[in-house]
């Protein structure tokens, strides 16, 4: 079974539609982020969260927000979409360790359509 | 502000053979950690290698290898004995340590394995 799993796996929507993107771990990590893909630009950091009390923005956080419902659930919400928020969403996690095991692991991604 | 430059948009390489991806970045961090990220058509991002900035030793992971410049803030990727399961986009990302880690993506290169 995946350790970050991201639901759903596809969707379309409409401009002026609120949408909510999940993610769920079971890699027991306190450390989870949004990023989005947009072709030619690489990932870029909506928002990230260190623990549960603990939600930060990332780079391009202006027209989302998010919930850190448990240790294990994040979700992304898009308030009213628009069609340049058309993207690849990915969630990753990260565990804080004595011995900087800092590596990000990725679910598979959220591929979203705004029309 | 941190920074990651990909300047190969695209490369190819013949199976079997070596080839080297680079990546500059620049940061104002003592500590950080620098990453390879592979995605593969389906999309999925997988972690390649990566390496501690304190380490000297240049991380390898079996066919994969960097080559680390600290001085030069340089950290390519040189794969070698290229399989054609390699095909995919490959990023180059960054890392601050403590309370400053988040990733930070090179835009990637494209690499094509050809038979």
């Amino acid at each position: 079974d995946a350790d970050v799993t991201q639901t759903p796996r596809n969707r379309i929507t409409k401009t002026g539609k609120r949408i909510m993107l999940e993610c769920s771990q079971t890699k027991g990590h306190d450390r989870m982020y949004w990023y989005r893909q947009d072709p030619g630009l690489g990932l870029r950091l909506i928002y990230y969260s260190f623990d549960v009390k603990d939600i930060n923005k990332g780079e391009i956080s202006d027209g989302y927000s998010v919930s850190r419902q448990a240790q294990a659930k994040f979700s992304l919400s898009l308030e009213s979409a628009i069609p340049n928020q058309t993207a690849l969403y990915f969630c990753a996690t990260s565990a804080t360790t004595g011995t900087g095991e800092e590596t990000q692991y990725f679910g598979p991604g959220t591929r979203l359509l705004v029309l | 502000a941190q920074t990651v430059t990909q300047s190969q948009p695209e490369m190819s390489v013949q199976e079997a053979e070596t080839v080297t991806l680079s990546c500059t970045y620049d940061t104002s961090e003592s500590n950080y950690y620098l990453f390879w990220y592979k995605q593969p058509p389906s999309r999925q991002m997988i972690l390649v290698i990566r390496q501690e900035a304190y380490k000297q030793q240049n991380a390898t992971e079996n066919r994969f290898s960097v080559n680390f410049q600290k001085a030069a803030k340089s950290f390519s990727l040189k794969i070698s004995d290229s399989q054609l399961g390699d095909t995919a986009m490959y990023f180059c990302a960054q890392a601050g340590g403590g309370s400053n880690y988040k990733l930070t993506f090179g835009k990637g290169t494209l690499l094509t394995v050809n038979p």
